[in-house]
């Protein structure tokens, strides 16, 4: 199974910065590599597929980038509704894997 | 609008079976792959399964298969997981999740999840 690893696990920021999530795959993903957003109580939501093409309806401020095994997530200009747990997915070959989240808090 | 509602979970001993529906409606659901994902309280996302438009193709993660199973009825719009020999380490948030696919393979990605039904096992 493909093992995907995200750094950090938590992260303290505050409205205005710019906050950069990594997610590292155990094995090259080209760039099948898909981001979640989750708050508490509630069910994930795709932000970024293919690495780096916006879902619709998701704020430019968000990004994706990378290919093969290293990948990042950067939001320009944090803002209240961000602060979540983010997620990075493989979907190179099943089973279909999981980081294991990144928190993001207000500072 | 797309809805995916599941229900169906509950308080089960170790070693009982569970059967989890999710109703869909607000898209054409033969037309897509499906998918369940599992939360454990406090952690991180999970895969369970997955199952292609006509349940030609159909995947377990290693943690249930031969004790999980998946499969879908179209007429009715539902998916449904049947759930055996259940374990404490199977305690989790069930979602049901639409693939953007009809097979759901390679590249795929989950573009509309339902709320979840939690499934606690124990004694």
């Amino acid at each position: 199974d493909i093992q995907m690893t995200q750094s950090p696990s938590s992260l303290s920021s505050s409205v205005g910065d710019r906050v950069t999530i990594t997610c590292r795959a155990s094995q090259s993903i080209t760039t099948f590599l898909n981001w979640y957003q989750q708050k508490p109580g509630r069910a994930p939501k795709v932000l970024i597929y293919a690495a780096s093409s916006l879902q619709s309806g998701v704020p430019s401020r968000f990004s994706g980038s990378g290919s093969g095994t290293d990948f990042t997530l950067t939001i320009s200009s944090l803002q209240p509704e961000d602060f979540a747990t983010y997620y990075c997915q493989q979907t190179h070959s099943t089973p279909w894997t999981f980081g294991q989240g990144t928190k993001v808090e207000v500072k | 609008e797309v809805q995916l509602v599941e229900s169906g979970g509950g308080l089960v001993q170790p070693g009982r079976s569970l059967r989890l529906s999710c109703a869909a409606s607000g898209f054409t659901f033969d037309d897509y792959a499906m998918h369940w994902v599992r939360q454990a309280p406090g952690k991180g996302l999970e895969w369970v399964s997955g199952i292609s438009w006509h349940s030609g193709s159909i995947g377990y993660a290693d943690s249930v298969k031969g004790r999980f199973t998946i499969s879908r009825d179209n007429a009715k719009n539902s998916l449904y997981l049947q759930m055996n020999s259940l374990r404490p380490e199977d305690t989790a948030l069930y979602y049901c999740a639409k693939d953007i696919f009809l097979v759901g393979g390679t590249g795929s990605y989950f573009d509309y999840w339902g709320q979840g039904t939690l499934v606690t096992v124990s004694s």
